[in-house]
């Protein structure tokens, strides 16, 4: 039962934003959308990258664009790096429900 | 820096045997920690919710008897993978649950291999 449905990969190119789309068409109105990414250079490391409801978030990572219906959202790394090179996760939970569900994520391929 | 580590990062070790994985959680107490598995290029499976001081609640198709989990104390998780076999073999993830907004903080998991 996918919430959500991502590209499967993506390529960016270094020094530029890198624009990670995410449907979850039947988000309900409790749900947030978070985000996570596994760097598998640093084993199966996962990370919090950033989290939102219905306003746009940014953090010291990244920005979370969220459409007013609430349907989609982007994930934005505004100045991409070869660090960034990852798979990037996009969840949509309830704040009280503490499970996530991985689904296969999007590979972004930043290059030189 | 850290919030949650895991010992040992990885473990080889024989079929039939048991291997006990540690999570801790870092300058804080969790009373709810989780257990994740990743076989090689699957997503992240939840396995069971390790609750302090409780009987850790086990995901369908999880043999709560092959893969036991203390939560002894409010830093301490561990899952023991009891008579493993090379199908067991996999990446071991536990997190916790943070913040306000209930982030989960990941540690960098253990990976197991059952020859």
């Amino acid at each position: 039962d996918a919430k959500t449905t991502q590209p499967t990969s993506m390529d960016c190119a270094e020094g530029r934003a890198a624009n990670l789309p995410c449907n979850h068409s039947t988000i309900s109105g409790n749900e947030y959308v978070y985000w996570y990414r596994q760097i598998h250079s640093q084993g199966p490391q996962y990370t919090f990258l950033i989290h939102g409801l219905k306003n746009n978030e940014t953090n010291e990572m990244a920005s979370l664009i969220i459409t007013e219906d609430r349907k989609s959202s982007t994930l934005i790394l505004p100045h991409a790096t070869l660090r960034d090179t990852a798979v990037y996760y996009c969840i949509v939970r309830d704040l009280g429900d503490y499970k996530l569900s991985f689904g296969a994520g999007t590979t972004v391929t930043v290059r030189a | 820096g850290a919030v949650v580590s895991q010992h040992p990062s990885r473990v080889i070790c024989k079929s039939g045997t048991s291997v006990k994985i540690e999570c801790r959680s870092l300058d804080f107490q969790a009373t709810t920690m989780f257990w994740y598995r990743q076989f090689p290029k699957q997503s992240l499976m939840l396995m069971a919710t390790s609750n302090e001081g409780s009987k850790a609640t086990y995901e369908q198709g999880v043999e709560k008897d092959k893969f036991l989990i203390n939560h002894a104390s409010l830093t301490l998780s561990t899952l023991t993978v009891t008579s493993a076999h090379p199908e067991d073999s996999s990446f071991y993830i536990c997190s916790v649950v943070l913040g306000s907004y209930n982030e989960q903080f990941f540690g960098p998991g253990t990976r197991l291999t059952v020859l």
